[in-house]
C-alpha cells in the first residue's frame, strides 16, 4: 500500500531551526510537496521536489532523497507565525497526491 | 496568479437538507478539480477527482449519490452534499490543477466549514 510517515507533533523555540522529516512508500513518484496549514484554513504551498537535493526558498528549505524515500522540511529563524501543521504529500504514478497526516509544529517564545 | 475560491466559507444546515459548495478557479483553467474533506487534527482525505465535462471519479468508500460533483466548466466545480447528516459535518476543501504548469501543483481553495445540526 501507499504510505506517508511524518511525526505527529514537534516543538521548537522562536529563532531556532527545526527539521520535519517525511518518509514515503508510493506506487510511482512524480514529486513531493510540502504544504503549510494553519488551523481552520486550507493548505498553502511551500515547496516541490522532484530531483534529489536541497531546494532553498528563504527561511524554508526542502530536501529529497528518492533512493531513500525520504524528505525533510527545514525551517530557519523560526517565528511565532510558523506555528501550523506541515503536510508532506507525494504525487504518485497516477498524478494523484498521497497525503501524510501532517506534523503540528508548536513554536514557543 | 492561480487563485481558487470557494463559496460559502461556512454553512450551518439542518439534518436532511442539501448543501451546495462551489469551487472556482479565478485566473486559470482547471482541467482537473479535487474535493477533499478534513476532520479535526487529521490530514486531507481525497473524496473525488473531477475532470471538466466528464463524470467524477470517487475514492473508495465515498458515496457518489450522497456527494454529487459537477464540473461543468473549466473554472467551476460544485459539490452537493445531499440529505446531510451530522456525521457529514467537516471541513471541505477543493483544489484545482492546471496542466499547463510544469509540475501539476494543486491550488487550494480556502475551504468550507459545514456544520449539520
Amino acid at each position: 500500500g501507499q504510505n506517508i510517515d511524518q511525526p505527529t507533533e514537534m516543538t521548537a523555540t522562536e529563532g531556532a531551526i527545526v527539521q520535519i522529516n517525511c518518509t514515503y512508500q508510493t506506487s510511482g513518484f512524480n514529486g513531493l510537496f510540502w504544504y503549510q496549514q494553519h488551523a481552520g484554513e486550507a493548505p498553502t504551498f511551500l515547496s516541490y521536489n522532484v530531483l534529489d537535493g536541497l531546494e532553498e526558498k528563504g527561511r524554508f528549505s526542502s530536501f529529497l532523497s528518492r533512493s531513500k524515500g525520504y524528505s525533510y522540511l527545514l525551517l530557519k529563524e523560526l517565528q511565532m507565525k510558523d506555528s501550523a501543521s506541515y503536510l508532506c504529500a507525494v504525487m504518485d504514478s497516477n498524478y494523484q497526491l498521497i497525503w501524510g497526516a501532517g506534523t503540528k509544529l508548536i513554536i514557543k517564545p | 496568479g492561480a487563485v481558487v475560491s470557494q463559496h460559502p466559507s461556512r454553512v450551518i444546515c439542518k439534518s436532511g437538507t442539501s448543501v451546495k459548495i462551489e469551487c472556482r478557479s479565478l485566473d486559470f483553467q482547471a482541467t482537473t478539480m479535487f474535493w477533499y474533506r478534513q476532520f479535526p487534527k487529521k490530514s486531507l482525505m481525497l473524496m473525488a477527482t473531477s475532470n471538466e465535462g466528464s463524470k467524477a471519479t470517487y475514492e473508495q468508500g465515498v458515496e457518489k449519490d450522497k456527494f454529487l460533483i459537477n464540473h461543468a466548466s473549466l473554472t467551476l466545480s460544485t459539490l452537493t452534499v445531499t440529505s446531510a447528516h451530522p456525521e457529514d459535518s467537516s471541513f471541505y476543501i477543493c483544489s484545482a490543477r492546471d496542466l499547463a504548469l510544469s509540475y501539476n501543483e494543486q491550488f487550494f481553495g480556502p475551504g468550507t466549514r459545514l456544520t449539520v445540526l
